[in-house]
């Protein structure tokens, strides 16, 4: 059973709309992370946040912005969508107790997003 | 040249068969190996990991990484119709705060 979940799980919308992806956990993580996953390529880490009112940019580049004004809640907003934001959105959540050890991450389902 | 290179499949194996999914790597700093699932219209799911070389076993899954080689791999044991998925390998290093490099992922898809 998830205990990450991410709505709308499928949206299809038009050129120039503003979208917010949600993104929940009901874990207690300290850590939450945006991923973007196209078909056959790797996970891009898109966005990330170690706690209340911390977020950084990822390895890919992105339009998209974050806000992480609770520890359960990371959504994703883009403000402007075009065609080339096509692609599946992951969320992901993880707890670090301590300064090493795996960093394991728990993913939501994902929300897939179609820009016509 | 990628960090993590992982073949994209598909691979195809009947059922009952043994299965080797692979990964190789460039960094010498990742000391984690994941394996993650991914079932279709899901997100990844994880598998196992280990730490640093050697083997780890957990039911029919078995994880094993050389490092000598910089290269890893999950068999499967006895497949099954329902571990038809994505693989993806994913590494990092010895800081909880290291970033976690993925693999593109194989699809295995396991017939009956």
């Amino acid at each position: 059973e998830a205990d990450i979940y991410q709505t709308p799980r499928y949206l299809v919308i038009g050129t120039g709309k503003k979208i917010t992806l949600e993104c929940s956990q009901t874990m207690g993580h300290d850590k939450m992370y945006w991923y973007q996953q196209d078909p056959g390529m790797e996970l891009h880490l898109i966005h990330y946040s170690y706690g209340v009112n911390s977020t950084e940019k990822g390895d890919l580049s992105s339009e998209s912005t974050v806000s992480r004004i609770r520890t359960e809640h990371f959504p994703l907003t883009l403000e402007s969508a075009r065609p080339s934001h096509t692609s599946q959105y992951l969320c992901a959540s993880s707890f670090t107790g301590g300064a090493r050890g795996a960093n394991v991450l728990t993913f939501g389902a994902g929300s897939r997003l179609t820009v016509l | 040249q990628k960090e993590v290179e992982q073949d994209p499949g598909p691979l195809s194996v009947p059922e009952g068969a043994i299965v080797s999914l692979n990964c190789t790597y460039s960094n010498s700093a990742f000391q984690y190996f994941m394996w993650y699932r991914q079932y279709s219209r899901k997100g990844p799911e994880l598998l196992m990991y280990t730490y640093s070389s050697g083997n780890k076993e957990d039911g029919r899954f078995t994880a094993q990484v050389d490092k000598s080689s910089k290269y890893i791999s999950l068999f499967i044991r006895d497949s099954q119709p329902s571990d038809s998925a994505t693989y993806l390998c994913a590494m990092s290093g010895y800081s909880s705060a290291s970033k976690i490099i993925f693999g593109s992922g194989t699809r295995l898809s396991i017939r009956p």
